[in-house]
């Protein structure tokens, strides 16, 4: 049974870090991998698509790395800004026929102005 | 850029009844998902439908839960017999046809109707 881990839980750094998110899945047979950002009582909102056959996707200052054999996936948020400040989640779509996406508990991020 | 909208925003319902979650997807998604996210913890997939049927349920999915699409536009998830353990965050989710199937494109998300059952 997949399992989606995401580690920090929470993490605070001050403007201007980069930073790197952690997502951990246990069985590397996926079909692509998902990073969306929840900000408090909102919906997700996707940020970036990987696919299985990839190894990274860039959008602005994030960037999304994929290593299927390890079973991990990174978030890198560049320059971070207060307003990157939300729940970051990861989810998975595992091969197989399978419509649906396993999310882990997502990492809470404050940015420090 | 389309967004998926979905109402109410948040419903409180009294145990024991039915309430009817909307959501409108984006128009030319062919994809549908109804996911729930309990207060702190993950959030879990409920279904998926593609042409007019369920392709994918979970085992959270029973008979107390049913989805339909009433017309071009709407799609709704309905709770029968609601209980206390059924308070969370309903989000609705579309995505476009892809290369292969399942889809392959991303799951768009609505900000989510809050169901608080009393």
């Amino acid at each position: 049974k997949q399992e989606v881990t995401q580690i920090p839980a929470a993490l605070s750094v001050p403007e201007g870090e980069n930073l790197v998110l952690n997502c951990s899945f246990t069985d590397s047979a996926i079909y692509n991998l998902q990073w969306f950002r929840q900000d408090p009582g909102k919906g997700l909102t996707s940020l970036l698509l990987i696919q299985s056959s990839q190894r990274e996707q860039t959008s602005g200052r994030l960037n999304a790395s994929l290593d299927k054999s390890s079973g991990r996936s990174t978030l890198y948020i560049a320059a971070s800004q207060p307003g990157d400040s939300a729940t970051y989640l990861c989810a998975v779509k595992v091969a197989s026929g399978t419509y649906k996406y396993i999310f882990g508990t997502g990492t809470r991020l404050k940015v420090l102005a | 850029e389309p967004e998926v909208t979905q109402t109410p925003s948040h419903q409180v319902t009294q145990m024991g009844q039915e309430v009817i979650l909307r959501c409108v997807p984006i128009s030319n998604h062919l994809y549908f998902y109804w996911y729930r996210q309990i207060l702190g913890q993950k959030v879990e997939f409920l279904v998926s439908f593609y042409n007019n049927e369920i392709s994918e349920k979970s085992e959270i999915f029973d008979d107390q839960f049913s989805v339909e699409r009433p017309d071009g536009s709407n799609f709704t998830l309905k709770i029968r017999s609601t209980k206390l353990e059924d308070s969370a965050m309903y989000f609705c989710a579309s995505s476009t046809p892809g290369q292969g199937s399942p889809s392959n494109q991303p799951q768009h998300f609505g900000d989510g109707t809050r169901l608080s059952i009393l």
